[in-house]
């Protein structure tokens, strides 16, 4: 089993649509957790952290279930802009960090 | 100012040839990393370096050498290249050792796209 698994898609959603990913991790040591958005032919860059008592950013919500090991990302009333893929990062200490392999998310017009 | 910044942006070289990325990161963080992305686009952590202790993922090579002058660098040294070895190569630095779990975000360098030909 991979230690980082999400649903490679593609979401098509029209825009103004709520979309959900889930990222399941396999190590219960697992210590914190992090949603990154990668653009086409770009770094990665850090959309927000994922705290256990879940948090919200603008349109965005992040939540952790420690017990089920994984942690969702819902986006809501999605814009055009919002097209990327969306990669779930789990650190376990810094030699122990692991990419999900990503969630690419297409919206139309 | 751009916070990690690596370079070259792209590098076309021929199979056998031996090359170098460099990195250098402005954020006075004390781990910087070494990924690799692939074709299928699956990010893979391939060397992490903090206080000049380098954790080095069992998987990678041993023709890929980081090299490290300062806590600011961290440049990729590539020997001997392979087809195989063609993907985009993002550094990362990040302020944390993990154990301060608040300071772990990592900021990426742009890449560099490498073409084994």
């Amino acid at each position: 089993r991979k230690e980082v698994e999400q649903d490679p898609g593609p979401f098509n959603v029209p825009e103004g649509a709520t979309v959900a990913f889930n990222c399941t991790y396999s190590n219960s040591a697992s210590q914190s957790f992090f949603w990154y958005r990668q653009d086409c032919r770009k770094e990665p860059k850090l959309l927000m952290s994922v705290y256990s008592s879940g948090n919200e950013d603008g349109r965005f919500t992040a939540q952790l279930n420690r017990a089920s090991q994984y942690i969702s990302l819902l986006i809501r009333d999605s814009k055009l802009s919002d097209s990327a893929t969306y990669l779930c990062v789990v650190f376990r200490g810094y030699q122990k960090v692991t990419f999900g392999t990503g969630t690419k998310l297409q919206v139309i017009p | 100012d751009t916070a990690v910044s690596q370079t070259p942006k792209y590098l076309v070289t021929q199979m056998g040839n031996d090359k170098s990325i460099k990195c250098e990161q402005n954020l006075g963080h004390d781990t910087m990393y070494w990924y690799k992305q692939d074709s299928k686009k699956f990010l893979k952590i391939m060397f992490s370096y903090n206080n000049k202790e380098l954790i080095i993922n069992e998987t990678v090579p041993n023709r890929f050498s980081p090299k490290s002058p300062d806590k600011a660098h961290l440049n990729l040294h590539i020997n001997s290249l392979e087809l195989g070895d063609s993907a985009v190569y993002f550094c990362a630095s990040s302020a944390g050792t993990g154990v301060k779990l608040e300071r772990t975000e990592a900021f990426f360098g742009q890449g560099t796209r490498l073409t084994v030909v």
